[in-house]
This record gives structure tokens, sequence and C-alpha cells, in this order.
């Protein structure tokens, strides 16, 4: 079965700091997608950025890029110049050849003032 | 604003009642998934629907039934209901048939209480 882990149940760093949320899955696909959700206080589930297997380009927006390491089966989400309203749980997920998501257990990210 | 209407954003309910949850679906979207939200948790997969038929399961409990209607919109319906389900639940549609390539369109929610 397809599994996501995100071994940071909680992290925390300084207004303006880089931060880097990790994540890894398991599959034995080769054609899949990943995505990176946010979850802020308002509980609305936003999508953050999304990759595709068979593309080598980690994906990047804006403040937000990924390493993606399809051969380590890792996908870390790395936040540059952290804000204030970065302030949230985030989510790791998987989605399959069936086009379901396949979900981590989150992350929560505290940023400081 | 999403796009995703779900409503009613919030409901407080007594035990061994029961309660229908409304999701609209972005417009074009074919696709209505529906997700259990526990405090401090993960997401759970409950069920999906393409164009009015089911056509995923996940760990929904024989007490929860779905459907999707002809203009699109879903409801979830949950009977007999317990402490234990008391949670935030979530819609998301996807565009079409095919891979979503950007993931789900998520609603705000249904933050669900039961006393």
């Amino acid at each position: 079965a397809q599994t996501v882990t995100q071994s940071q149940p909680e992290m925390s760093v300084q207004e303006a700091e880089t931060v880097t949320l990790s994540c890894t899955y398991d599959t034995s696909e080769s054609n899949y997608y990943l995505f990176w959700y946010k979850q802020p206080p308002s509980r609305q589930m936003i999508l953050v950025i999304r990759q595709e297997a068979y593309k080598q380009q980690n994906a990047t927006e804006n403040r937000f890029s990924v390493n993606f390491q399809k051969a380590a089966k890792s996908f870390s989400l790395k936040i540059s110049d952290s804000q204030l309203g970065d302030t949230a749980m985030y989510f790791c997920a998987f989605m399959d050849s069936n086009y379901q998501l396949i979900w981590g257990a989150g992350t929560k990210l505290i940023i400081k003032p | 604003d999403s796009g995703v209407t779900q409503t009613p954003k919030h409901l407080i309910t007594a035990t061994g009642q029961r309660v229908t949850l409304r999701c609209s679906p972005r417009s074009g979207d074919l696709s209505v998934y529906w997700y259990q939200q526990s405090l401090d948790q993960g997401l759970q997969f409950l069920i999906q629907y393409y164009n009015g038929e089911e056509r995923a399961k996940g760990n929904i409990l024989e007490r929860f039934s779905a459907q999707q209607f002809p203009d699109l919109h879903s409801e979830l319906n949950l009977s007999s209901l317990e402490l234990g389900d008391s949670a935030l639940y979530f819609c998301a549609s996807s565009v079409r048939e095919g891979r979503p390539l950007y993931g789900y369109t998520f609603g705000s929610g249904t933050r669900l209480t039961v006393v």
C-alpha cells in the first residue's frame, strides 16, 4: 500500500528564516503527482505546490520550492523568507494511479515574530 | 473563494441524530470527494463520486452514506451520530475525467459537533 510520511509533527522558526519540511512516500508506481497543501487556522485547505514525478526539475512557486528526490522517494518543501502568514499545518500528499490522494499526517509550522 | 461551496459551515447536534452535509463542486468539475478530519489529524478519505456514480470508497462507516445528484451537487448523510463523529468534513472537487493535474479544490468544510 502507498504511504506518505511526514516525520516532523511540529516546527517553529523566526520570521524571515528559511525552513524545510520533510516528506517521504512509498510507491511502486513510476508516474505520479505530489502535492503540498497548507491549512491555516481558518482550516481552509490550500494548494501550495505540485510536482510531476516524470519531471526532474524541482517545482517552484515564489517563496516555496521543493526538493524532489525520486529515487529516495523524498519530497521536501522549502519556505524561504518565512512570513507570519505561513503559520499553518502543512500536508504532503501523493496522487496514485486511481487519482486518489494519499495524505501524510501533517507538520504544524509556527512562524515566530 | 475556492468555488467549492459547503453548507452548513457549523452544525451542532445530539448523539443518535442524523445530519446531511451539502457540497456544490466548482463549476465544470465532475468529481466530488468527501474527507473527514478529526482534531489535529490528517484527512481521512471517505468516498468519491464522478458524474453521479460512486467511484471509490475509503474508510466510510456504514452509518454514513453519500450521493451525487444530476446537478452534480453531493450530500453526505451521517446517521446514528456518536461523539467520535465530531470532526471537520471537507468536500473537494476536481476537473472532468483524467488525472487532476492540480490536485483537488477544497471547500471550507463543515464543522460537526456531536454533543
